[in-house]
Order: structure tokens, then C-alpha cells, then sequence
């Protein structure tokens, strides 16, 4: 299958840091991207669908200004959680799909943010 | 909001047992995938199923797409301590939103 990689895998960070996370598409040129979050042992939750080009649409709920999403190439899709709070500690995924048309989306490995 | 059901939403089997997960909605999806996540990793993907009533078996585990096209089941004969973890299951319509279910933790005991 495709591969998707997230930078970093882990990161730790102090409240009221911003954090970037990146999503990058290593053997395909990926029109649409996601980004969920993950609590332990509960499901994925949309947070944002990032189409290349514009702007990304976020899930009801999820406060875009705190929440950056940037889909500036074909292959790389960055989240940044702007002054983090502890509350935004999880697991954060990201997947990508070639095609519009497809039902297939590949999966990053996931970033693990803590916030003290 | 088209919400996908999950249940069980835990088990705990021995290894050697047979288990039948079940993902249900009252929506109509054109097509359901189904993902097997570990315990700080992504999901992945198993199996894509987009015709009604649609089987699909992938060594010993089997997944039914219904009639109508709004749940689905996963079936593993003869679990292995190697098939613990979280299985997901999600729908789409337009390939381009993907609603996954409430999820199920699977854990098989040596």
C-alpha cells in the first residue's frame, strides 16, 4: 500500500506553545488529505478534510483558528495546534487519498501530543 | 451526522474462538471500509466492500457488506493472539467523507 508519514511522532510541549504537525504523501500525489483525532481506545474524529490549493473544511466543532491546517503541495499537509492546552493532548492522524473518486485513503503513522 | 455503531464495543476471547463484529447504521453508504488499528499506529485498511450483500474473505477473516448497503459484519475463525487490536469500521458516499464507527478493542488471549 501507499505510504504516509507524520513528523514528529511525539511531541511534547509546554501550554500555550504551538506544535506543528507534518503530513506528508511519499509515493503519490495526494489530492485530498485528512486530519482526525484520536482519544485512547475510542474511535477516529474528523476534524478537517484539506483539498491542495484551498481551503481546508473543518467538522463541526473543531475551531479552525486553533487548528491550522495548510495543504500547500500535493504531498505535504501540516496541522498546527496554535496555543495548546492540556485538553489538546491525543493522538493525531492524518490520511491521504489520490483521488477524488476513490473510497481508499492511507493512513500516517499517527503523532502523539502531550501538553503539560 | 451519519453515525456508525459499533458493538461489541470490547472483547476478550481465547485463542481458538470464533468472533463476529457488527457495524450498523440507519444510513445507506455506497461503500464501507473496514481498518485494524494497534496501539499507537494508524489504521489499516483491511478490506473495502461497495456491492450489497457483498462477501469478501481475507484468510480467516470475512466481511459482509448487508443488502442495503447500511452495516456490515466482520467474522475471524480461530482468532490468534495476533489479530488483537482496535478494528474500525467507516462508510462513504462520496469518497471524499468518511464517518468511522465507535470502534471495537479486540483482545485475544494466548
Amino acid at each position: 500500500g501507499a505510504v504516509v508519514s507524520q513528523h514528529p511522532s511525539r511531541v511534547i510541549c509546554k501550554s500555550g506553545t504551538s506544535v506543528k504537525i507534518e503530513c506528508r504523501s511519499l509515493d503519490f500525489q495526494a489530492t485530498t488529505m485528512f486530519w482526525y483525532r484520536q482519544f485512547p481506545k475510542q474511535s477516529l474524529m474528523l476534524m478537517a478534510t484539506s483539498n491542495e490549493g484551498s481551503k481546508a473544511t473543518y467538522e463541526q466543532g473543531v475551531e479552525k483558528d486553533k487548528f491550522l491546517i495548510n495543504h500547500a503541495s500535493l504531498t505535504l499537509s501540516t496541522l498546527t495546534v496554535t496555543s495548546a492546552h492540556p485538553e489538546d493532548s491525543s493522538f493525531y492522524i492524518c490520511s491521504s487519498k489520490w483521488d477524488r473518486s476513490t473510497d481508499t485513503q492511507y493512513f500516517g503513522p499517527g503523532t502523539r501530543l502531550t501538553v503539560l | 451526522t451519519q453515525l456508525l455503531e459499533q458493538s461489541p464495543q470490547f472483547l476478550s476471547i481465547q485463542e481458538g474462538e470464533n468472533l463476529t463484529v457488527y457495524c450498523n447504521s440507519s444510513s445507506v453508504f455506497s461503500s464501507l471500509q473496514w481498518y485494524r488499528q494497534e496501539p499507537g499506529e494508524g489504521p489499516v485498511l483491511l478490506v473495502t466492500v461497495v456491492t450489497g450483500g457483498e462477501v469478501k474473505k481475507l484468510k480467516r477473516l470475512t466481511f459482509q457488506f448487508g443488502d442495503a448497503r447500511k452495516d456490515s459484519s466482520l467474522h475471524i475463525t480461530a482468532a490468534q493472539p495476533g489479530d488483537t487490536g482496535l478494528y474500525l469500521c467507516a462508510g462513504s458516499n462520496t469518497g471524499n467523507q468518511f464517518y468511522f464507527g465507535t470502534g471495537t478493542s479486540l483482545t485475544v488471549i494466548p
